[in-house]
């Protein structure tokens, strides 16, 4: 079984200031990790990505994940936060040993503030 | 990648209705996938759309309730049928090439 835990529900940084959204996973095999973003009646994009291969991820928009396996974690960081990041993040990860089904995490909801 | 389009984007629906949200890929894919966003929560898998063969459903979803429909590698289709206001959501589908899923950009769905 898999699962993802995001641990933040809600983050709130200043624009120009470091963006920190933490996310745990359990996985029984070599899973797959992703984030995904969603804005304000806006569909699901990708971010980046994570699949056993380099554990320092880069994605779009200036954001990279660091897949730890000794602490199950995924975390997102971007150096300088944005107003255009405003918008709900989803950790999902997918299980390795051929598995096809993504779980979410329930979200962190990032505010960008003046 | 794939870009994916769905139809409609948003209904205001009265219960007792259904209605089928249309899923189309810009390329063949192998899987594809349709999801459920309850308002303020996450993703839940309803199904998997497989192409020549009925969807597989995951629990706590049936396909009287929700049938599909794949009748290529690039289409699918997704019905709410007998809807209530319990099934006001985001519905989204989703397709999968190689390790990663893209997705829609949702259907909104409203049951008075």
């Amino acid at each position: 079984a898999q699962s993802v835990t995001q641990l933040d529900s809600h983050v709130s940084v200043s624009e120009g200031t470091p963006v920190l959204l933490r996310c745990n996973y359990s996985s029984s095999y070599s899973p797959s990790l992703f984030w995904y973003v969603q804005h304000p009646n806006k569909g699901l994009q990708l971010l980046l990505k994570y699949t056993s291969a380099a554990t320092l991820v880069k994605g779009i928009n200036g954001f990279e994940a660091e897949f730890k396996k000794s602490e199950t974690s995924f975390h997102l960081t971007k150096p300088s936060a944005h107003m255009s990041d405003a918008a709900e993040y989803f950790c999902v990860v997918s299980e390795g040993g051929g598995g096809n089904k993504l779980t979410f995490g329930t979200g962190t909801q990032l505010k960008v503030e003046l | 990648s794939a870009v994916i389009s769905q139809k409609p984007s948003r209904d205001i629906c009265q219960r007792g209705t259904s209605l089928t949200i249309q899923c189309q890929v810009d390329s063949q894919v192998t899987m594809m996938f349709w999801y459920r966003q309850q308002p303020g929560q996450s993703l839940t898998l309803i199904a998997t759309a497989n192409q020549g063969s009925e969807a597989t459903y995951e629990s706590g979803f049936v396909i009287d309730k929700f049938p599909i429909s794949r009748p290529n590698l690039t289409f699918s289709t997704l019905t709410v049928s007998n809807m209530s206001p319990e099934d006001s959501s985001i519905y989204l589908c989703s397709a999968r090439t190689g390790e990663t899923q893209y997705f829609g950009p949702g259907t909104r769905l409203l049951v008075l």
